[in-house]
């Protein structure tokens, strides 16, 4: 079964500063997906940034990039410039496709001004 | 515009009770899910469905009963067998091999 553990249940980063968010997962597919979703205090998930596993190249939308490292089976998810705006829990996902979606149990980013 | 509605925004429940959860989307996508919340902690699947008149139990599936008679629609009922049903629950849909998208929520509460 396909597990993802994100070991930072809590960060923090000054306004405008950057921080990394962790994430690792372990499967035995070689065709697969991982996302990051965003879940602020309104609790609605929002997806940040996806990453499939054939693409060597790492995603990046805008402020937010991801270090795929597949031999390693990590995904850290990099905020750059943060704001104010993304203080939220941050679940790191891992999809097979159809097969069910394996969240990892968040970490709660603080954005300090 | 589309997207994944659920409603109620909240509901409360008498021990016994059988309660349903509404989820309808109409982003045209095949599978839907169904997934429970408790605070500070992630996402646990509950049922899944890849298409009409299938699904598939999830992780935590004691205690709810779903149906899939349309594409659209995806109910979820918590059962007066689940023990412990206080906790947001959240639907989702997606095409294969992409990201899921969420509806807003419901907040359930055990009188």
């Amino acid at each position: 079964a396909q597990t993802v553990t994100q070991s930072q249940p809590e960060m923090s980063v000054q306004e405008a500063e950057t921080v990394t968010l962790s994430c690792t997962y372990d499967t035995s597919e070689s065709d697969y997906y991982l996302f990051w979703y965003k879940q602020p205090p309104s609790r609605q998930m929002i997806l940040v940034i996806r990453q499939e596993a054939y693409k060597q190249q790492n995603a990046t939308e805008n402020r937010f990039s991801v270090n795929f490292q597949k031999a390693a089976k990590s995904f850290s998810l990099k905020i750059s410039d943060s704001q104010l705006g993304d203080a939220a829990m941050y679940f790191c996902a891992y999809s097979g496709g159809y097969q069910k979606v394996t969240f990892g149990t968040g970490t709660k980013l603080q954005v300090i001004p | 515009d589309g997207g994944i509605t659920q409603s109620p925004k909240y509901l409360f429940r008498k021990e016994g009770q059988n309660v349903t959860l509404s989820c309808e989307q109409n982003l045209n996508h095949d599978a839907m899910y169904w997934y429970r919340q408790d605070p500070g902690q992630g996402l646990r699947l509950i049922y899944y469905s890849q298409i009409v008149n299938d699904f598939q139990k999830g992780d935590i599936a004691e205690g709810y009963s779903v149906s899939r008679e349309k594409k659209e629609s995806f109910p979820l009922t918590v059962t007066s067998a689940q023990k412990n049903p206080t906790a947001f629950y959240l639907c989702a849909s997606s095409y294969p091999y992409n990201e899921q998208f969420f509806g807003p929520g419901t907040r359930l509460t055990v009188l």
